[in-house]
C-alpha cells in the first residue's frame, strides 16, 4: 500500500470557523510533512514531523496547528484563518531521507 | 533563498512529439533532485530520484539527466503519448532539514 489519504477532498469555511485537515499513511514511514500550494506556485513546506516530533516549523502562522497523534496520522488544525489561506493542502509521507509519497491534497476555500 | 526554475512554464505538443524541460538551480548543496509528475486531481506521483552528476535514470519513454556542475537537470519524453498529459514537477531534497524545495513546474498537455 503506497497510498497516503487526505480529507476531506474539499473544505469551505469562514474565517470564525475552526476545522482540521486529516492525513492518513500505512506505509510505515516516520516522517510526514504538510504543504501548501497556491496557483502556478511551487507547493511550499510548512511542517515536518520525524517520529512523531514536529521537527521543522517554517515560520507558520500560529493559526495553522499540526498534530501527529501516531505514526500514521497527520492532522493539520486550522482557525481564525484569511481569505489568503485559501490553497490546496498536500500531505506527504516517507521515510526519513527518503521519496515522499502524496496525497491528493483538500482544496481550502476560506470565504 | 533556494530558487528552483523550471522551464518552460507549459508545452502543448502532438503525440508522438518528443519533448524535454529543464530544472534548474543554483546551488550543488543539496542530497538530491527528484522529478514528480501531478496530474489532475491525483497525488503527485514520484519519478526519479538522482544523486550524482551525471546521473541517467530512465522508466519507459520518460529519461531525467543531471548536471550538477551548471546547475541543471533534463526530463525527456520520448513519443508524447495524451496520458503524459500532467505537470511536471522538480524539487532539491536539501541536507539540512529532511526537506524538498520545488520548482513552480511545466504544465505538458498533449493533443491526440
Amino acid at each position: 500500500d503506497t497510498e497516503v489519504t487526505q480529507t476531506p477532498k474539499h473544505l469551505v469555511m469562514g474565517m470564525t470557523n475552526k476545522k482540521s485537515l486529516k492525513c492518513e499513511q500505512h506505509m510505515g514511514h516516520r516522517a510526514m510533512y504538510w504543504y501548501k500550494q497556491k496557483a502556478k506556485k511551487p507547493p511550499e513546506l510548512m511542517f515536518v514531523y520525524s517520529y512523531e516530533k514536529l521537527s521543522i516549523n517554517e515560520s507558520v502562522p500560529s493559526r495553522f496547528s499540526p498534530e501527529c497523534p501516531n505514526s500514521s496520522l497527520l492532522n493539520l488544525h486550522l482557525h481564525a484563518l484569511q481569505p489568503e489561506d485559501s490553497a490546496l493542502y498536500l500531505c506527504a509521507s516517507s521515510q526519513v531521507g527518503y521519496t515522499q509519497y502524496f496525497g491528493p491534497g483538500t482544496r481550502l476555500t476560506v470565504l | 533563498i533556494l530558487n528552483v526554475e523550471q522551464s518552460p512554464q507549459s508545452l502543448h505538443v502532438q503525440e508522438g512529439d518528443s519533448t524535454n524541460f529543464t530544472c534548474s538551480f543554483p546551488s550543488s548543496n543539496f542530497y538530491a533532485l527528484h522529478w514528480y509528475r501531478w496530474e489532475t486531481a491525483k497525488s503527485p506521483e514520484a519519478l526519479f530520484v538522482m544523486t550524482l552528476n551525471g546521473d541517467e535514470k530512465k522508466k519507459g519513454r520518460i529519461s531525467a539527466t543531471l548536471n550538477t556542475k551548471e546547475g541543471y537537470s533534463y526530463l525527456y519524453i520520448k513519443g508524447s503519448q495524451p496520458e503524459d498529459s500532467a505537470t511536471y514537477l522538480c524539487a532539491l531534497y536539501m541536507e539540512y532539514g529532511n526537506k524538498l524545495v520545488f520548482g513552480a513546474g511545466t504544465i505538458l498537455r498533449v493533443k491526440s
